[in-house]
């Protein structure tokens, strides 16, 4: 199957830095992207969809200066965290859709990355 | 936002026995799948259904869906130790914006 890097697994940081998260599809085109928060032991919220050469569409509550998307190709979307603070500590989640006409319905997620910032 | 509903919140059985949790949802849907998440990791396709299927097998797994009641139903037979996880069933509304319920936690005594 299609498989969908995230980098980094961990990252730790201090109050008011950035930090980025790359999500990567190895192996096909994925011109849709979607990012996605987890808390401890809840669901998936879908954060945001990342369309590649266009701004990524947000979901209701999710501030966009907070949480920065670029999709500038179509094997690689970022979010960038920005200001960070203790309460967006949290696991993120990608998803990309094979966009070479498969359609199969089936998503591919990232390994995740958990964000801890002190 | 969330619309699926999945119960039990948690579930813990024996080797061999079989697992069954249930998914509700709110609105109408393209497709419904199921996804495994083991701890701390990212999540794996388990199965989709369409909404015009009602039964679909893959391997161990029995996915059931009524449209007419909103639910759907996994089934993990002779379950193994390695299908400790949680369980997510996800609605797909045409947009692929996958709407995620809230887990079933399967662990799997030895």
């Amino acid at each position: 199957g299609a498989v969908v890097s995230q980098h980094p697994s961990r990252v730790i940081c201090k109050s008011g830095t950035s930090v980025k998260i790359e999500c990567r599809s190895l192996d096909f085109q994925a011109t849709t992207m979607f990012w996605y928060r987890q808390f401890p032991k809840q669901s998936l919220m879908l954060m945001a969809t990342s369309n590649e050469g266009s701004k990524a569409t947000y979901e209701q509550g999710v501030e966009k200066d907070k949480f920065l998307i670029n999709h500038a190709s179509l094997t690689l979307s970022t979010l960038t965290v920005t200001s960070a603070h203790p309460e967006d500590s949290s696991f993120y989640i990608c998803s990309a859709r094979d966009g070479r006409g498969r359609n199969t319905g089936e998503l591919f997620f990232g390994e995740g990355s958990r964000l801890t910032v002190l | 936002s969330q619309q699926g509903e999945e119960d039990p919140q948690a579930l813990s059985i024996q080797e061999g026995e079989n697992a069954t949790m249930n998914c509700s949802y709110k609105t109408s849907i393209n497709n419904l799948q199921w996804y495994r998440q083991n701890s701390g990791r990212g999540l794996v396709h388990l199965i989709l259904i369409r909404s015009n299927e009602r039964e679909k097998h893959s391997g161990r797994l029995r996915v059931t869906l009524d449209t007419s009641k909103k639910s759907s139903s996994l089934l993990i037979t002779a379950s193994r130790a390695a299908d400790t996880a949680s369980y997510f069933c996800a609605t797909d509304r045409y947009d692929y914006k996958l709407s995620f319920g809230a887990g079933t936690t399967v662990t799997v005594r030895a």
